[in-house]
């Protein structure tokens, strides 16, 4: 089945420097992949997204491109501030977007 | 903006209670669906809908019943209430095809 494995967390930086957080898919077909941010005591916000092989999202600073031969959708920023600290989550949607499936979350503490 | 409301926020049941979490969504989107989020796991879908009178299950809908009766609404019932359903629940709505979840803030169940 459809599924997505992302690497855990916590993930603690230094303001300024650069970040990765790694995501890789199952599916069968052609998903849509995200990434969605979920800020202490709030519900989930799209943060990017990518619908086809080698699409870049980005969005405040943070991309990720759809490799379709890695089956992977990393996060990128190069240079986190202290209000990315948040909790990452990526997903993927089959072509109809009735059913996602999330990842189990990446938590950034970014330090002043 | 309201977007997408759950209530309550909090609550406590023991086990074998029975209770409904109410989600509704002021921007006419037709598909709704319910997640829980628990520690380690991300986001399971528990339950989705595609428009007032359609439901489906998602990955883990046992214990959980759903009906559309409105575009608007979409409770999300517990018939007896398990430990195991502890859990933070989310509400989340789109346009069909759009490929971005809008969600609600949550709410955190906990049952003894």
């Amino acid at each position: 089945g459809d599924s997505v494995t992302q690497m855990e967390g916590p993930v603690t930086l230094s303001e300024e420097a650069f970040l990765t957080i790694n995501c890789t898919y199952t599916a069968t077909g052609y998903p849509s992949l995200f990434w969605y941010v979920q800020y202490p005591g709030e519900g989930l916000q799209l943060l990017l997204k990518a619908t086809k092989a080698d699409d870049k999202g980005s969005n405040k600073g943070f991309e990720a491109t759809y490799r379709k031969e890695t089956t992977s959708f990393h996060l990128e920023k190069g240079s986190v501030q202290v209000s990315d600290s948040a909790v990452y989550f990526c997903a993927l949607s089959p072509y109809n977007f009735n059913k996602f499936y999330f990842g189990s979350g990446t938590k950034l503490n970014v330090k002043p | 903006n309201a977007g997408v409301t759950q209530t309550p926020k909090f609550q406590v049941l023991k086990t074998g209670q029975s209770m409904t979490l109410q989600c509704a969504q002021d921007m006419n989107h037709e598909y709704m669906s319910w997640y829980r989020q628990d520690p380690g796991m991300g986001l399971r879908l528990i339950h989705y809908s595609v428009g007032a009178g359609i439901t489906d299950q998602g990955e883990v809908p046992n214990g959980y019943n759903v009906s559309r009766s409105t575009t608007e609404d979409f409770p999300l019932r517990l018939l007896s209430a398990a430990p195991s359903q502890t859990s933070v629940y989310f509400c989340a709505s789109s346009r069909p095809g759009a490929g971005e979840l809008f969600f609600g803030e949550g709410s955190r169940l906990t049952v003894l």
